[in-house]
């Protein structure tokens, strides 16, 4: 019963490199979103996706991208990695929207030096 | 926009009881959740409150008054295992209603 899976779990970018955060589900969920969590704060929605081919912006979308070609992947890109973009990003997925419980990946640890 | 808040910390001891509360101004609401995460884990889901009143599922109960824009969560019988940071996020229209998250409570529990 895997869940909501994310690769990798820690990453160490250098400024201006690139990266893709895997996430993947398998319980046919339609919501997913993307999530960064920085020291003392809150989760900040990055992106959501509410279906294959429909992706839309969150609070804080500036410097990343995402697709969702399946259902069951919903993968982050970031582009020329920046010291700011240092977090632990969180990939989730419900089944329809959030009134229903969300299921979390276990994060992605990433630090840009 | 909406507005969220949180303690930051509070300490507790095992066997208390422990309410967290939550304050929220939002234009318009849908819904409020609870989510408890451990250090270096993901959140999991604790509890959704739409209406007034309280809910209660074992040892943590949630309460929401609308009118206030507040809830708590109430953890009775603490354990060791409790000290983790809570998480108040709160559904309003706009954003295909998505919940916005407060910055969280982190709850040490303490023998």
């Amino acid at each position: 019963n895997a869940g909501v899976t994310q690769t990798p779990k820690f990453r160490i970018l250098k400024i201006g490199q690139s990266m893709t955060l895997q996430c993947t589900q398998d319980m046919n969920h339609n919501y997913m979103y993307w999530y960064r969590q920085d020291p003392g704060m809150g989760l900040k929605l990055i992106y959501y996706s509410v279906g294959a081919g429909i992706t839309d912006k969150g609070e804080v979308p500036n410097g990343y991208n995402v697709s969702r070609s399946t259902t069951e992947d919903f993968p982050l890109r970031l582009e020329l990695a920046a010291p700011s973009q240092t977090s632990v990003y969180f990939c989730a997925s419900s089944k329809t929207d959030m009134n229903t419980e969300a299921f979390f990946g276990q994060g992605t640890r990433l630090t840009v030096v | 926009g909406q507005n969220i808040d949180q303690p930051t910390e509070m300490t507790a001891t095992e066997g208390a009881i422990v309410q967290i509360n939550c304050t929220y101004q939002t234009s318009g609401f849908n819904g409020l959740f609870w989510y408890q995460q451990h250090a270096g884990e993901a959140p999991t889901f604790l509890s959704y409150n739409v209406l007034d009143g309280l809910e209660e599922k074992g040892r943590f109960s949630s309460f929401l008054s609308r009118s206030k824009g507040y809830s708590y969560l109430l953890l009775k019988e603490l354990q060791m295992k409790d000290s983790a940071s809570y998480l108040c996020a709160v559904r309003a229209p706009g954003g295909s209603y998505i919940p916005t998250f407060g910055r969280g409570t982190s709850l040490i529990v303490h023998p």
